[in-house]
């Protein structure tokens, strides 16, 4: 099955610094790259995603890269605010079958006023 | 529409006990699924449905039931209710999962909180 880990479990960064967060995974039959953020007490809800014909995709102060190569999919968030402060969620998927959706570990992300 | 609901909010159980999460969506989702989230960890998968009389079981299955009669319903059964089992529970579903489109989005219920004492 689908081994995933994230990168950093915890991130503290200044109000206005950027935020980097690793998602790798195992299956090579991967095609689908989401994030999910899920504030204090609230449900996950994707932010962002990403298809495996694709390197690169932004949405305003987020964005995800891909690198297929390596199995690996990051997430960015430039200019962080307070309310970026939440859990992110990795949540790779392949095409065909296969129909577990198996969620990363988690970083939490405190952004410091 | 209402998206994925959830009941009840709250539940709290002795161990032995068992009880049925309620879990619905209107918007007509092949997939759904229950996940579980212990305090400051992440989302666990229990049980996952593909679709109506299709059930399958995820990373964590053990002390739990699922059925799907229908497309809009899938309740989380607990059989007897151990500590172990406190939990916040998430149900999910999605229009399909596979292939590299939206419909893979995952729209999540508000959540049960559960307590077992």
């Amino acid at each position: 099955g689908e081994n995933v880990e994230q990168h950093p479990s915890t991130l503290s960064v200044q109000e206005g610094d950027s935020a980097v967060i690793k998602c790798t995974y195992s299956d090579s039959a991967s095609n689908y790259f989401p994030w999910y953020k899920q504030e204090l007490g609230k449900r996950p809800q994707l932010i962002i995603d990403i298809r495996s014909n694709v390197g690169e995709k932004k949405d305003q102060r987020i964005a995800v890269t891909l690198n297929k190569t390596a199995k690996h999919f990051s997430l960015h968030i430039t200019e962080t605010q307070p309310e970026d402060s939440a859990v992110y969620f990795c949540a790779p998927l392949r095409g065909g079958a296969t129909n577990k959706l198996i969620f990363g570990t988690g970083t939490l992300l405190a952004v410091q006023p | 529409n209402a998206g994925v609901t959830q009941t009840p909010k709250f539940q709290v159980l002795k161990t032995g006990q068992s009880m049925t999460l309620q879990c619905a969506q209107d918007m007509n989702h092949e997939y759904m699924s229950w996940y579980r989230q212990d305090p400051g960890m992440g989302l666990r998968l229990i049980h996952y449905s593909v679709g109506a009389g299709i059930t399958d079981q995820g990373e964590v299955p053990n002390g739990y039931n699922v059925s799907r009669s229908t497309t809009e319903d899938f309740p989380l059964r607990l059989l007897s209710a151990a500590p172990s089992q406190t939990s916040v529970y998430f149900c999910a579903s999605s229009l399909r999962v596979g292939g590299s489109s939206s419909y893979n989005e995952q729209f999540f219920g508000p959540g049960t909180r559960l307590t077992v004492l």
